[in-house]
């Protein structure tokens, strides 16, 4: 089955850091690449970033450019976002998001993981 | 940066045939995609290269795409259909960019 398992979310104080992880599982994790989406509480989708299966390109949003960080271990098939710096308006569910048969599309999604940034 | 524009709500009757738009600039140039959420859930896949379903996604769903809209028709609907819905696409600069999305009632 295919699957991508999110963790690391949490509480954490404005200015603080956080690690998520996403768990891939059930097809070929390092020919794809991956993308982290997020939505605010009662809010629509925002796309945070891309990275290619070997990452080669890395793309950000504006919102999150400078202070976020994709990464990405296919030994581990494993997708990262190391986030820094975080504000009260980075507060959402963050979903790893992936294309495996459906083209141009996200058509296998996580879980998601809360993040809280308040103090 | 590319901006998708969706209605915020849209309602339609049991059996009827509900329509979600899409409006962009030259948006019938692009490829666009169309996501189904239900509360507490993560977006699911209904509609992708603007008219092809995934597997699994009845064909009560279809989509289409011509000059500056995009369009999600529902046909049939059904009290399941009742979610969130949201356009996607890839811009120039490979940046990804989801419309607002639009809230499903069915009467």
């Amino acid at each position: 089955e295919v699957q991508l398992v999110e963790s690391g979310g949490g509480l954490v104080k404005p200015g603080g850091s956080l690690r998520l992880s996403c768990a891939a599982s059930g097809f070929s994790f390092s020919s794809y690449a991956m993308n982290w989406v997020r939505q605010a509480p009662g809010k629509g989708l925002e796309w945070v970033s891309s990275i290619s299966s070997g990452s080669s390109y890395i793309y950000y949003a504006d919102s999150v450019k400078g202070r976020f960080t994709i990464s990405r271990d296919n030994a581990k098939n494993s997708l990262y976002l190391q986030m820094n710096s975080l504000r009260a308006d980075d507060t959402a569910v963050y979903y790893c998001a992936t294309t495996v048969t459906a083209h141009n599309a996200f058509d296998v999604w996580g879980q998601g993981t809360m993040v809280t940034a308040s103090s | 940066s590319y901006v998708l524009t969706q209605p915020p709500s849209v309602s339609v009757a049991p059996g009827q045939t509900a329509r979600i738009t899409c409006g962009g600039d030259n948006i019938g140039s692009e490829s666009v995609q169309w996501y189904q959420q239900k509360p507490g859930q993560a977006p699911v896949l209904v509609v992708y290269d603007d008219s092809d379903r995934p597997s699994g996604i009845p064909e009560r769903f279809s989509g289409s795409n011509s000059e500056n809209t995009a369009t999600l028709a529902i046909s049939r609907v059904e009290a399941g259909d009742e979610a969130d819905y949201y356009c996607q696409m890839w811009d120039s600069s490979r940046d990804v960019v989801f419309g607002g999305g639009t809230k499903l009632t069915v009467l």
